[in-house]
């Protein structure tokens, strides 16, 4: 069974607007989630992390992810979106004691 | 400078040509692990390992090899590719476990004709 699942795998907004990138997990998972960043041509970056500590995750660059159990739900997010953002991001669970399961990907396209 | 690298960045084999694609960390960290991409279907872990001599099977292990002879280095080996092979395949590292950061390489793009 999936562990994370990303919805949409490709999204699309104007410069300045909000991103909204959605994850759900399996409730069978652990609490550790994740949300990665892959710029054209690289490796992953991590963007945040949750580990029970606290529900809304600030990250780098602006994003923030909140933990919703209710929804089993990690969406990430950031308030106005620009250039540098285009990229492809995946969300991720630790499904084991040492095993990382990704999300397919969503593919952000800032449009100016 | 912290950093993973990976090489070749790039191959071109042919099936049943054994090959060996080498990672390396300067970060001193336990945890290094392979992954490959594959469009649709995002990143698959391949195998893991925790440290010197302690190696485990990630989510799709078939066909491929591992070792960790030294904490810096985890080389992926192929021992007979096939093109169901052919992908993108980043080496990541971390302290600890997956539960840390992990600090991916540039990755390695694999064709098997």
């Amino acid at each position: 069974a999936q562990s994370v699942t990303q919805l949409g795998s490709h999204v699309s907004v104007s410069e300045g607007a909000l991103v909204l990138l959605r994850c759900n997990y399996s409730s069978s998972v652990p609490p550790y989630l994740f949300w990665y960043v892959q710029y054209p041509n690289q490796g992953l970056q991590l963007l945040l992390k949750y580990t029970s500590a606290a529900t809304l995750v600030k990250g780098i660059n602006g994003f923030e992810a909140e933990f919703k159990k209710s929804e089993t739900s990690f969406h990430l997010t950031k308030p106005s979106a620009h250039m540098s953002d285009a990229a492809e991001y995946f969300c991720a669970a630790l499904t084991g004691a040492n095993n990382l399961f990704f999300g397919t990907g969503t593919r952000l396209t800032v449009i100016p | 400078e912290a950093q993973v690298t990976q090489n070749p960045r790039y191959l071109i084999t042919v099936t049943g040509k054994k090959l060996t694609v080498t990672c390396s960390q300067n970060m001193n960290h336990e945890y290094m692990s392979w992954y490959r991409q594959d469009p649709g279907l995002g990143l698959r872990q391949i195998y893991y390992s925790m440290n010197v001599e302690v190696t485990d099977k990630g989510d799709v292990p078939e066909g491929y090899k591992v070792s960790r002879k030294e904490k810096r280095n985890f080389p992926l080996i192929l021992e007979s590719p096939s093109p169901n092979q052919t992908s993108l395949y980043f080496c990541a590292s971390g302290r600890g476990g997956a539960w840390e950061t992990q600090y991916f390489g540039p990755g390695t793009r694999l064709l098997v004709l």
